[in-house]
């Protein structure tokens, strides 16, 4: 079956940039038939969709607005994994990471990343 | 955004009782191809969120049958036949009917 695995650093200094990998097995990020998701999750902001990306014939990304000048999630088919970039970060960043598979529902997801954003 | 309205905020049910989570969406979550894309979450204490129901009543893979959606358009409901100790955690509501998906603000079950 599908799983994820995610990796990265859990403590990311503030105006500098977050960075996290989401290893896939089971599956290909090239699928034409999958789409790959990052999430996040915080007290305050409670579950939030960051974006995704997908390849059908060529690849796609949707962000969401209230990241989308900060962030890049890129496929890379070489090691089947796809990676978050979110730059600028403020301690208003500091959640805890998933990403996950899916089209119009998610499963698998990651196993999740907190990650703080401190000096 | 559609907004996604979650009530109660928390439960707390005695073993063998029902319980219902109720989720309202500020639009219509039915699409041109006559599926509502509403999904429930449980997620359990240190875990990530895991599929329970989609497009509001089809169970997914493993989940008992204790387990129940229904609804349309706006107005949708999570029932728990029989709750049992391995229920407990959080319960989302979500859509993916437009981008951004957004979910409920959670409604945490806890036994009695």
């Amino acid at each position: 079956q599908v799983q994820l695995q995610q990796s990265g650093p859990g403590l990311v200094k503030p105006s500098q940039t977050l960075s996290l990998t989401c290893a896939i097995s089971g599956d290909s990020v090239s699928s034409n038939s999958a789409a790959w998701h990052w999430f996040r999750q915080s007290p305050s902001r409670g579950l939030e969709w960051l974006g995704r990306t997908y390849y059908r014939s060529k690849w796609y990304n949707d962000y969401a607005v209230s990241v989308k000048s900060r962030i890049t999630i890129n496929p890379d088919t070489s090691k089947n994994q796809f990676s978050l970039q979110l730059n600028s970060v403020t301690p208003e960043d500091t959640a805890v990471y998933y990403c996950a598979k899916g089209v119009n529902w998610f499963d698998p997801w990651g196993q999740g990343t907190l990650v703080t954003v401190s000096s | 955004d559609i907004v996604m309205t979650q009530t109660p905020l928390s439960l707390s049910v005695t073993p063998g009782q029902p319980a219902s989570i109720s989720c309202k969406s500020s639009q219509s979550l039915l699409q041109s191809d006559g599926k509502t894309h509403l999904y429930w979450y449980l997620q359990k204490p240190g875990q990530p969120p895991q599929l329970l129901i989609s497009e509001v009543s089809n169970r997914f893979s493993g989940v008992p049958d204790r387990f129940s959606g229904s609804g349309s358009g706006t107005d949708f409901t999570l029932r728990i036949s029989r709750v049992e100790a391995e229920d407990v955690g959080v319960y989302y509501c979500m859509h993916t009917m437009q981008l951004p998906y957004t979910f409920g603000q959670g409604t945490k079950l806890e036994i009695k």
